[in-house]
């Protein structure tokens, strides 16, 4: 079982949709981390949290350290949002990322 | 522009040959971490450096791979012998730790190498 899982794995939803990207965790944390991933490679962090719940922008990232869960909220999607959403955990002094195997979102027009 | 820059952005090489790939990570960043990603799967920790000390190595990280931050400024990751299996984009990431705060990691565009 990976240390991070990541569900669903594929998701294609309409421009307007809301999108929810699960994340379970199963190992101590420092901070859990999301990020987004377009094609050609670049990765960009979206949020860092360690507790409770960010917002930036359509995007809205809560977190229940009690039961190693982490959700992701895309709202009013748009096909500009189509990327490779992954999950990620730091761990230890260094905070090395431990990596889920990421979603891969779809939004149509 | 002030970004974590990698070099090259593709490398193709044949089988047995050795690659360095370079990380310029963002100037006053201390920590800095090296990552590979095969096709479909999120990426995988191979090593980090707070200055130019490799603090943490992944057991992913065989004999034929080793990193340098010599100034604790730029790295170098090189693969000696290379492998089909070595295939793989790698990216490089740099994050500010200061006391008592956690530091976004933030990442370069990555090294696509492919082995023939």
């Amino acid at each position: 079982k990976n240390e991070v899982e990541q569900s669903p794995q594929n998701l294609t939803a309409q421009e307007g949709e809301f999108i929810t990207i699960n994340c379970s965790y199963s190992v101590g944390i420092s901070a859990l981390h999301w990020l987004q991933q377009h094609p050609g490679g670049g990765i960009v962090s979206l949020f860092m949290l360690s507790s409770g719940k960010k917002k930036h922008g359509r995007l809205i990232a809560t977190i229940n350290i009690q039961e190693k869960h982490s959700s992701l909220h895309i709202t009013a999607s748009h096909p500009r949002d189509s990327a490779v959403y992954i999950c990620a955990v730091s761990q230890g002094g260094s905070e090395k990322l431990v990596f889920g195997k990421g979603m891969k979102l779809t939004v149509n027009p | 522009d002030t970004g974590v820059s990698q070099d090259p952005r593709h490398k193709i090489t044949k089988r047995g040959q050795n690659v360095t790939f370079r990380c310029d990570p963002i100037s006053e960043h201390n920590r800095l971490y090296w990552y590979r990603q095969t096709l479909g799967q999120g990426p995988e920790f191979l090593t980090y450096f707070q200055n130019e000390a490799q603090l943490e190595k992944s057991r992913l990280l065989s004999d034929r791979f080793s990193a340098e931050r010599p100034k604790g400024s730029f790295s170098t990751l090189e693969i000696q012998r290379t492998e089909q299996g070595d295939s793989a984009m790698y990216l490089c990431a740099s994050s500010e730790r200061t006391s008592g705060s956690l530091g976004h990691q933030f990442f370069g565009p990555g090294t696509r190498l492919t082995v023939l």
